[in-house]
């Protein structure tokens, strides 16, 4: 069981906006920054979003995202076909036991 | 351009060992931080290990404390994560990425292609 929660299924129809929330704690979400990933099928992960909302480089505006106290959200509008993927988000977990990464469970997006 | 490439992978019996590395090229390796995440077939993504740009600090998940050893070359531009005891549950594409570089945790920018290991009778 994944440390942060996702959906683990989301849809939409091109054009559309689609929302994925991560639901996390204190010691994750609640202290530190959140981060995004899409996987294509048979790819490496690829950042979406860092610092809950930092592009890098190349990411197309259409994605967004936001943080509010535990939860953050991944928002994709202008929905296209490319965009089906799995996303994953994550956050640094400031853990007693140690410090450590912590991802979402995923969640696949299909484009109907 | 940055590139992160992992070998090492591999068919091994459980109680086993390997050794996986990650060359990188295309960024001061020496300045980064570096990860191991693994994701299971089929499954999600499992953070497995963190190493600080000198090496001074180390991570681990709770479940390969004590099997794993990270460790990195900055002359070489390599990372490496040594794998002992081996067991099924092991299985896995494993990836080495890089953290973005910045004085806090704020997320994996760049991955290798990843690297399967195997852990079957």
């Amino acid at each position: 069981q994944s440390v942060l929660t996702q959906p683990p299924s989301a849809s939409g129809t091109p054009g559309q906006r689609v929302n994925i929330s991560c639901s996390g704690g204190s010691s994750n979400i609640g202290s530190n920054p959140v981060n995004w990933y899409q996987q294509l099928p048979g790819t490496a992960p690829k950042l979406l979003i860092y610092n809950n909302n930092q592009r890098p480089s190349g990411v197309p505006d259409r994605f967004s995202g936001s943080k509010s106290g535990t939860s953050a959200s991944l928002a994709i509008s202008g929905l296209q076909s490319e965009d089906e993927a799995d996303y994953y988000c994550a956050a640094w977990d400031d853990s007693l036991n140690g410090p450590h990464w912590v991802f979402g469970g995923g969640t696949k997006l299909t484009v109907l | 351009e940055v590139q992160l490439v992992e070998s090492g992978g591999g068919l091994v019996q459980p109680g086993g060992s390997l050794r996986l590395s990650c060359r990188a090229s295309g960024f001061t390796f020496r300045s980064y931080e570096m990860n191991w995440v693994r994701q299971a077939p089929g499954k999600g993504l499992e953070w497995v290990s963190y190493i600080s740009s000198t090496s001074s600090v180390i991570y681990y998940t709770d479940s390969v404390k004590g099997r794993f050893s990270i460790s990195r070359d900055n002359a070489k531009n390599s990372l490496y994560l040594q794998l002992y005891s081996l067991r099924a549950e092991d299985t896995a594409v494993y990836y080495c990425a890089r953290e973005v570089f910045s004085s806090s945790p704020q997320g994996l920018d760049y991955w290798g292609q990843g690297t399967l290991v195997t852990v079957s009778s």
